[in-house]
């Protein structure tokens, strides 16, 4: 199973960035998203395609519809800035975690 | 606090050895599946293994089965990584992981660690 992301996306401070991962049927899979700063460990920011762990803001949203789920983050910050992965569990091919490749999000 | 630490990466050549060890506290480890994630040097994450809570489920990337050997000790709250036959391509940070720790989601990876460093070079 293959996810496809946008290799980077970038706004303005305040703006709303959307950040897209796409993959067949996905709408039947759940979606999880990380973060993951410069010279960081991942971070958990959305999962079950739009559920927040404890300690994520409520500007970071997700969706999954289609061939397509989606993580937005409103008025975005800075600290926004990152690369972004988008992750299902393949349980068809070959039980496993399968990763997208991962956008940078760049705030301007 | 939920803490998990890696060690036992380092320099290996073409066709050595490592085995990874991954230290947790902070929870209850028999309770929950653990993984392995690596990232290549500039690239994106990669899933190598997962190993069920009490270790009866092991599932592997195509990439490293047959080579790789994911195991626990559910009395010493610990995760390894035996890794054999080792490839330039498997130079990587690796990163230990929970599932369904912090949040209820079996197939997320929800507390990573802060990685250890395999370099695989002649």
């Amino acid at each position: 199973y293959v996810l496809t992301q946008p290799p980077s996306v970038s706004v303005g401070p305040g703006q709303t960035a959307t950040i897209a991962c796409g993959g067949n049927n996905i709408e039947s899979r759940s979606v999880h998203w990380y973060q993951q700063k410069s010279g960081r460990a991942p971070v958990l920011v959305m999962y079950y395609d739009s559920d927040r762990p404890s300690g994520i803001p409520e500007r970071f949203s997700g969706s999954n519809s289609g061939n397509t789920a989606t993580l937005t983050i409103s008025r975005v910050e800075a600290g926004d800035e990152a690369d972004y992965y988008c992750q299902v569990w393949d349980t068809a091919n070959n039980h496993g975690g399968v990763f997208g490749g991962g956008t940078k999000l760049t705030v301007l | 606090e939920v803490q998990l630490m890696e060690s036992g990466g380092g320099l290996v050549k073409p066709g050595g050895s490592l085995r990874l060890s991954c230290a947790a506290s902070g929870f209850t480890f028999r309770d929950s599946a653990m993984n392995w994630v690596r990232q290549a040097p500039g690239k994106g994450l990669q899933w190598v293994s997962t190993i069920s809570s009490v270790g009866d489920y092991v599932y592997y990337a195509d990439s490293v089965r047959g080579r790789f050997t994911i195991s626990r000790d559910n009395a010493e709250s610990s995760l390894y990584l035996q890794m054999n036959d080792l490839r330039v391509e498997d130079t990587a940070v690796y990163y230990c992981a929970t599932s369904s720790v912090v949040v209820n989601a079996i197939d997320a990876f929800d507390i990573w660690g802060q990685g250890t460093v395999v370099i695989v070079s002649s």
